[in-house]
């Protein structure tokens, strides 16, 4: 079945330190919307990559689209405490009005 | 504009007993996605009602259903209830079906004992 892994599963790192979070699909995507979820929250929508290589920027974060649409990522640069949390991909599959979901790249920051 | 919401927000049944989910979406929005998050299985995809109809449907047993009212909003039924169905249920709404914003209500945590 279609399936979207993200890696890495889990990450720690110091306040200040780069992140990035990786996901790969098994199929091509019609687009990519990227989540975040803060402990005890709901999924809260940050961006969506719909071209073949698209590159957005938010702030200190950085979405990219693959040349093939089959893969995205997402990297904080400067991490801060508020960037703490699990950070999901949600792939559309061509043809279809369901998003598959990647395992989610849990974020935290030691200060 | 109030954010999608979901009724109740905490819920405790027993296995065998049914359970009915309220998610009302944002104003305007017709479309309406149900997801099951669980740590071991993370976010996946319940169905999808787009003007009172579904549109899309996931891996999951006949025990889960949903429905759209006229108004938009939604309600999904699991009957049976399993040890397994603890969770938590996400409601999310967008303009219309695929290709947009998902906005994601709070959530009904459910605990099945």
């Amino acid at each position: 079945g279609q399936q979207v892994m993200q890696i890495p599963q889990y990450q720690h790192v110091q306040e200040g330190e780069d992140f990035t979070t990786y996901c790969n699909s098994s199929t091509t995507l019609s687009n990519i919307q990227w989540y975040k979820q803060r402990p005890g929250g709901h999924p809260v929508f940050l961006i969506q990559l719909v071209k073949s290589g698209e590159v957005k920027k938010q702030k200190r974060l950085t979405f990219q689209f693959g040349e093939a649409k089959k893969n995205s990522s997402l990297h904080i640069t400067a991490t801060q405490t508020t960037d703490v949390g699990t950070y999901f991909c949600a792939g559309l599959t061509s043809g279809t009005y369901k998003y598959i979901f990647g395992t989610g790249t849990r974020l935290k920051v030691l200060a | 504009k109030a954010g999608v919401t979901q009724t109740p927000r905490y819920l405790i049944k027993t296995r065998g007993q049914q359970v009915t989910l309220s998610c009302s979406p944002i104003s305007g929005h017709r479309s309406v996605s149900w997801y099951q998050q669980t740590p071991g299985q993370g976010l996946q995809f319940l169905f999808e009602y787009f003007s009172e109809t579904q549109r899309n449907k996931g891996n999951f047993p006949g025990r889960f259903s949903g429905r759209q009212f006229s108004n938009s909003r939604s309600e999904m039924n699991v009957s049976t209830l399993e040890l397994g169905d603890s969770a938590l249920y996400l409601c999310a709404s967008s303009l219309v079906a695929g290709e947009e914003t998902q906005y994601f209500g709070p959530g009904t945590r459910l605990l099945v004992l």
